[in-house]
This record gives structure tokens, sequence and C-alpha cells, in this order.
């Protein structure tokens, strides 16, 4: 079956922890998103990466960061400088400008 | 600052009406056109893409573009309890990358 997992589906921090939410997608996609969603809100851009070892930042890039070493997998870190990271974190990935995304890790700050 | 609105709703419909849900966008070079819809709790799933003006259909689904005004719609035909959703608008705008913008969504509900 292609399509994108993200792992862990939940995940608890306590403060001053880093964090990484994983990302896999086998649709052979280029370009991988991340997005965070907060309670009643649209989704805010974190990072995007249109290829391999390139990487670029989104809105609310700050407290975060990520790597591209594979085509196939964008892992995004959460670090401890994030001061509010208690949220919905979605991954996705596109193909002729059309997102498709993946089921979601919720983060909560204990 | 590009921007993508919608009404947040909630856009209440009785079971069998037709809901037609809007959107408005800011920049006039916008390409490709998306419609999501993501249930509580779950991530937006892709229901439409539309990329020239006019009207496309997919089963009880139409997007309508209109480049003109600014505007995309979706029609939801003989709407279903299992309609009830929040419905994202997404665009695209050209620059060389494939970046969209979202907006916030419009919340449906579709009374039995």
């Amino acid at each position: 079956d292609g399509g994108i997992t993200q792992s862990p589906k939940y995940l608890f921090r306590k403060e001053g922890q880093n964090v990484t939410l994983s990302c896999e997608q086998n649709l052979n996609h280029d370009a991988m998103y991340w997005y965070r969603q907060d309670p009643g809100q649209g989704l805010r851009l974190i990072y995007y990466s249109q290829i391999v070892n390139d990487f670029q930042k989104g809105d609310i890039a700050e407290g975060y960061s990520v790597s591209r070493e594979k085509k196939e997998s964008f892992p995004l870190t959460v670090t401890s400088a994030q001061k509010n990271p208690t949220a919905f974190y979605l991954c996705a990935s596109s193909m002729s400008n059309a997102q498709y995304f993946g089921p979601g890790t919720r983060l909560t700050v204990l | 600052q590009k921007e993508v609105e919608q009404n947040s709703g909630p856009l209440s419909v009785p079971e069998g009406a037709i809901a037609s849900l809007n959107c408005t966008y800011s920049d006039r070079v916008s390409q490709s056109f998306f419609w999501y819809r993501q249930y509580s709790g779950k991530s937006p799933e892709l229901i439409m893409s539309i990329y020239s003006n006019g009207d496309k259909e997919d089963g009880r689904f139409t997007a309508q573009l209109n480049k003109a005004s600014q505007y995309v719609s979706l029609l939801i035909r003989d709407s279903q309890p299992s309609d009830s959703a929040t419905y994202l608008c997404a665009v695209h705008y050209s620059g060389g990358y494939q970046k969209v913008t979202f907006g916030t969504g419009t919340k449906l509900q579709v009374i039995p």
C-alpha cells in the first residue's frame, strides 16, 4: 500500500525535552512538509523540503528542526526552545501541487 | 501576505440538501486549488482539485472556480450526515516551489 505514515500517534513530552516525530512516505514524492494544527485553527507550515538534503523554513520554524537524508523520510524534532508545543502535527508529501497527509501525531506537553 | 479566506461556520444543512462552501483568495497569480475534508481528530483528506475556470464534478462533489472574482467553491449534493466535517480550501501560489496556503476551514453539519 502506498501512503504516508507518521509515528507515534500520541506523544507526551516533559518540559525541557526534545522529541522527534517520524514521517515516512512510499509515494515517490519529492516534496514533503510539516504542519502544526491547533484546536479550531488552520494549518501552519513549519518546514518543507523539495528535494533530498534541502529544506526551507516555513512560517513558524522557531523551536523546530528537520532533516531530509532520504527521499522517503522527513523527521521533525520539537526542541525545548519551542515554548508551546502541544498541538496536532501533520506531515504531507506532494505531487503536482496536491498535498497528501499522514494520519498525524498528537503531541502533549506534561 | 497571501491569504485564503473561509467562513468558519458552522454551516448547517438538512440531509439531502445541497451544501455550498466558499473560499476567496488574495493573489491573482494562483494556479491550483484544492478542497480537503477533515473529520474531527483526523488528518485532512484531499477530495477535489481544480485548475481552470468553470466547474469540475466528481460524484456528489462539484468544485467551481472563478479566477476573475478570485473565489473557489465546493458544492455537495444530497448531503449526508457522514459529510459532517471541516472543509479546508487550499491554494497553490505560483513561485517555483510546491507550497500551498490553507484556509482555516468551514465546519459543515448535516442534520438528519
